[in-house]
């Protein structure tokens, strides 16, 4: 009940492509939901974040969709370029414990020129 | 945002030894957390580091095993015990610079620690 599931674990997108990286939670008790983006060698920043209340939340190219129905939520990132490419790990966390994560197994992005 | 400095950055190390891994701030913030990441997996919550008492450890970590010190706002050391080629993995700082547990999360670069 504590897991973030997350898929792809690997994903490749063209230059100028959708990228899409998906999540899901069972615990209902999560109400925080961040996007942490890896470069190699750096640790994780934090990219985007959104809480059940909305169903979406966009900054930039970045879009969380959130389907609390469902318990799922996923990551689009629009108009894909190279420097895109890193992982990204989805995140949870309960109410009143933002800074106590769990996070999804990651997806490493590759965007190709 | 906070910036963190984690030392040593990367290590080689023999099994049956421990190292210490050191995280530096250089603002004072309110939490401060370790996390492992082992090599190409997620990252795994080991403790909070408390200021001035014993950390408060996840399910799965013991203090013995890594025992973590928090002497101040601005700094915490983490000791891998006894490594195991197992132990292997990328040790992560986190801080938190909000007093309520709403705050945002900023990390280190991590340590990435070998042991042979």
């Amino acid at each position: 009940q504590q897991q973030v599931k997350q898929s792809p674990q690997s994903l490749i997108v063209q230059k100028g492509g959708i990228s899409i990286i998906n999540c899901a939670y069972e615990n209902t008790a999560f109400d925080y939901f961040p996007w942490y983006q890896q470069f190699p060698g750096k640790g994780p920043a934090l990219l985007i974040a959104i809480r059940p209340d909305v169903s979406e939340k966009k900054e930039g190219r970045f879009t969380i969709s959130f389907n609390k129905s469902a318990k799922q939520f996923s990551l689009h990132i629009m108009d894909s370029q190279p420097g895109d490419s890193a992982t990204y790990f989805c995140a949870a966390a309960p109410s009143g414990g933002y800074n106590k994560l769990i996070f999804g197994a990651g997806t490493r992005l590759a965007v190709h020129p | 945002s906070a910036v963190i400095s984690q030392k040593p950055s990367r290590d080689i190390c023999q099994r049956g030894t421990s190292l210490t891994i050191q995280c530096q701030v250089d603002s004072q913030v309110t939490m401060m957390f370790w996390y492992r990441q082992q090599p190409g997996q997620s990252l795994t919550l080991i403790a909070t580091a408390n200021q001035g008492s014993e950390a408060t450890y996840e399910s799965g970590f013991v203090i013995d095993k890594f025992p973590i010190s928090r002497p101040n706002l601005t700094f915490s050391t983490l000791t891998v015990s006894n490594m195991s080629p197992e132990d292997s993995s990328i040790y992560l700082c986190s801080v938190s610079q909000r007093a309520d547990p709403t705050g945002e999360l900023f990390f280190g670069e991590g340590s990435r620690l070998t042991v042979l």
